[in-house]
């Protein structure tokens, strides 16, 4: 069974960091791309960026590049989404998404990481 | 404010046929990228609905279809039922970046 299972929620102060993770099963890892959505309260899905997990290749939004960083480590089947400096406004679910290829649809989903940034 | 443009709510009465569109331009679904759609149930993750357009994943009703034209794809969902009552996002593909509609939010009357 495919599974993408997500770090547990987190709650965190403007200015740390952090690092919330993506573990795949059920299906090679590295045959898949991983993408990492944004939802906040109350909105829509935001498409963050993606990696290739077999080369580490990454893409992102211009929304998002430079606040965050997407990253994996194939030898545990993991994508990572960290942020250095966090801002209230990172206040989010996150999901992981995996997909064939660069442009294909996202067919199965994290069940989302709920970030709290909050003083 | 999102590339691809969806409608912000539609309704419908139990059985009736619903439509929900997305607008997108020349660099997205008009450049012969594929569109999909997802639904996403209150306090839940997204799921893939129907891909590539008009594909259906193993699972999902034949009541909700999809098609393409254009620089458009609509999403088509027949014989409506309570339980369809959820957002629902189309996904495309722009300078080499996915990108979601703005969400519709499908009330069941």
């Amino acid at each position: 069974e495919v599974q993408l299972v997500q770090s547990g929620a987190e709650v965190k102060k403007p200015g740390e960091s952090l690092r919330i993770s993506c573990k795949g099963s059920g299906y090679s890892f590295t045959s898949y791309w991983i993408s990492w959505v944004r939802q906040m309260p109350g909105k829509g899905l935001e498409w963050m960026g993606r990696i290739d997990p077999s080369d580490s290749y990454t893409n992102y939004s211009p929304s998002f590049q430079g606040h965050v960083t997407i990253s994996a480590d194939k030898s545990i089947s993991t994508a990572y989404l960290q942020w250095s400096s966090l801002k209230a406004s990172d206040t989010a679910m996150y999901y992981c998404a995996r997909h064939a290829y660069d442009s294909s649809g996202c067919d199965y989903w994290g069940q989302g990481t709920l970030v709290t940034v909050s003083s | 404010q999102s590339v691809l443009t969806q409608p912000p709510s539609v309704s419908g009465a139990p059985g009736q046929r619903v439509t929900i569109s997305c607008t997108g331009s020349s660099s997205n679904i008009g450049a012969g990228y594929d569109v999909h759609w997802y639904q996403q149930l209150p306090g839940t993750a997204p799921k893939l609905l129907i891909y590539g357009n008009s594909n259906r994943p193993s699972g999902v009703p034949d009541r909700f279809s999809g098609s393409k034209s254009g620089t458009s794809a609509s999403l088509a969902i027949t014989g409506l039922q309570a339980e369809d009552e959820a957002d629902y996002y189309c996904q495309s593909y722009d300078s080499s970046l996915s990108v979601f509609g703005g969400g519709t939010k499908l009330t069941v009357l």
